[in-house]
């Protein structure tokens, strides 16, 4: 089992562009959420999706958006790309009920200029 | 809205001490709480959930937390830490409201955890 597998693992950006990073979820897991983790933070929630439809969202504004995939696979997008926008970037996949644990993968540090 | 104060950005401790990370929580519903790890640069890995039941959840590594309702807290403890054990750990909670409640995680800031020889 490979479990969660996240693509690339590094990113630079300059300010103004638009960024797409990809995730694997866990063999048999449906659901996947996206966290953003600032150095030094904890990780903040994004957004969830659940068969191929975003079901819950943080505090995050538009220019992030998201899809899932029929395969459970998932994309975070980022647009208009701002040096706040500056993280870690987690998903984390399960089952869609709140008492499954969440698996994480290794992350995508992007890095914005 | 849920919350999650971890009361220590940094504890030192010495190999084969004992350590506790504390955690306090704030929700106006029912929660679920776990804690979870993260080495340096790695994801984050599930040490221990609690759920329901026994107040006394045991996990991997030798890792145990105590639920405790009434103080709102979910302190993590290891009775003898060792050198691998140094890392961030990070509390966090999720709530079981019903039907728009979908396991989204509200974590603390983290504790670093460094355990010297």
């Amino acid at each position: 089992d490979a479990g969660v597998t996240q693509s690339p693992t590094h990113l630079i950006k300059t300010r103004g562009q638009q960024v797409t990073l990809r995730c694997s979820p866990k063999s048999g897991h449906d659901t996947v959420s996206w966290y953003q983790q600032a150095l030094g933070q904890g990780p903040q929630f994004i957004f969830q999706y659940y068969e191929e439809e975003e079901r819950q969202r943080g505090n995050f504004p538009d220019r992030f958006s998201g899809h899932q995939f029929p395969n459970y696979s998932s994309e975070l997008n980022v647009n208009a790309l701002l040096l706040g926008d500056s993280a870690l970037y987690l998903c984390a996949s399960s089952l869609p009920t709140p008492q499954e644990t969440q698996y994480f993968g290794p992350g995508t540090r992007l890095l914005v200029l | 809205a849920q919350s999650v104060t971890q009361l220590d950005s940094q504890v030192p401790v010495f190999e084969e001490a004992p350590v506790e990370l504390r955690c306090n929580y704030s929700s106006s519903v029912s929660v679920y709480l776990f804690w979870y790890v993260q080495y340096p640069n790695q994801g984050l890995q599930l040490l221990l959930k609690y759920l329901s039941g026994s107040t006394l959840v045991k996990g991997i590594n030798g890792f145990e937390a105590e639920f405790n309702k009434s103080q709102t807290s979910f302190h993590l403890r290891k009775p003898s830490v060792h050198i691998s054990d140094t890392a961030e750990y990070f509390c966090a909670v999720s709530d079981h409201a019903g039907g728009t409640s979908y396991g989204k995680l509200t974590f603390g800031q983290g504790t670093i955890l460094t355990v010297h020889p």
